[in-house]
């Protein structure tokens, strides 16, 4: 299976405070991709990160990418309260269909 | 522009009955995906079709469900004899190529009774 696994499953922390979630997955890709999901409904484009980068960056928003480890990990600096979401990873199996992954819960308490 | 848009948002139907949903996605987007996601829980894909290519139909979960694409654009997706497990949230996205971002829409909520 393409599907990626998020851990932790949930998250909990406080305003200010950093969070990371990691993804691991099991196929060659040819990128990977966070998304973000408020309220159980849409997800909403957080960031991409192609297999031959190693890092990105977008405002508050750290990527890392290691292939070696089929993994990639979210890191969310200074977190608010209206971070909290759940979080996906997203990967094409070497641009096949893109398969997400089970999601991390994060809870920002102010 | 518009974004993706799925019809009906809610969808309340007895076991047994079949159900349409309907997803517009953004006009020129040749890829559109429909996954599925049950309280709490992930998105478990469906269906995927790319321009004019045949569509990856390896996620649907039984013969009872199927999926269109006309001209390109509209998608609608199909269950035949719903089942109370069917029951969760169908959601639509498209992206303007392959493995490019996706556009979600909010998703139509069924709940088989």
């Amino acid at each position: 299976s393409q599907q990626g696994e998020e851990d932790p499953q949930a998250l909990s922390i406080q305003e200010g405070e950093n969070a990371t979630m990691n993804c691991s997955y099991k196929t060659s890709i040819n990128n990977l991709q966070w998304y973000r999901q408020n309220s159980g409904r849409g997800l909403v484009h957080l960031i991409l990160i192609r297999s031959n980068e190693r890092e990105k960056h977008s405002g508050r928003l750290r990527v890392t990418l290691d292939t070696s480890k089929k993994s990639s990990s979210l890191l969310i600096t200074a977190s608010r309260a209206a971070d909290t979401a759940s979080y996906f990873c997203a990967t094409d199996g070497g641009f096949q269909k893109l398969v997400f992954g089970t999601g991390t819960r994060l809870l920002v308490s102010p | 522009g518009a974004g993706v848009s799925q019809s009906p948002s809610n969808k309340v139907t007895e076991k047994g009955k079949d159900v349409e949903l309907r997803c517009d996605p953004i006009s020129g987007h040749t890829a559109l995906y429909w996954y599925r996601q049950s309280l709490g829980q992930g998105l478990e894909f469906l269906i995927y079709f790319q321009g004019n290519s045949a569509p990856d139909k390896s996620g649907l979960p039984s013969d009872r469900f199927s999926a269109e694409r006309t001209g390109g654009s509209v998608s609608t997706l199909t269950i035949q004899r719903t089942q109370q497990e069917d029951s969760a949230v169908y959601l639509c996205a498209s992206s303007f190529r392959k493995a490019s971002p996706l556009h979600f829409g909010n998703g139509t909520r069924l709940t088989v009774t």
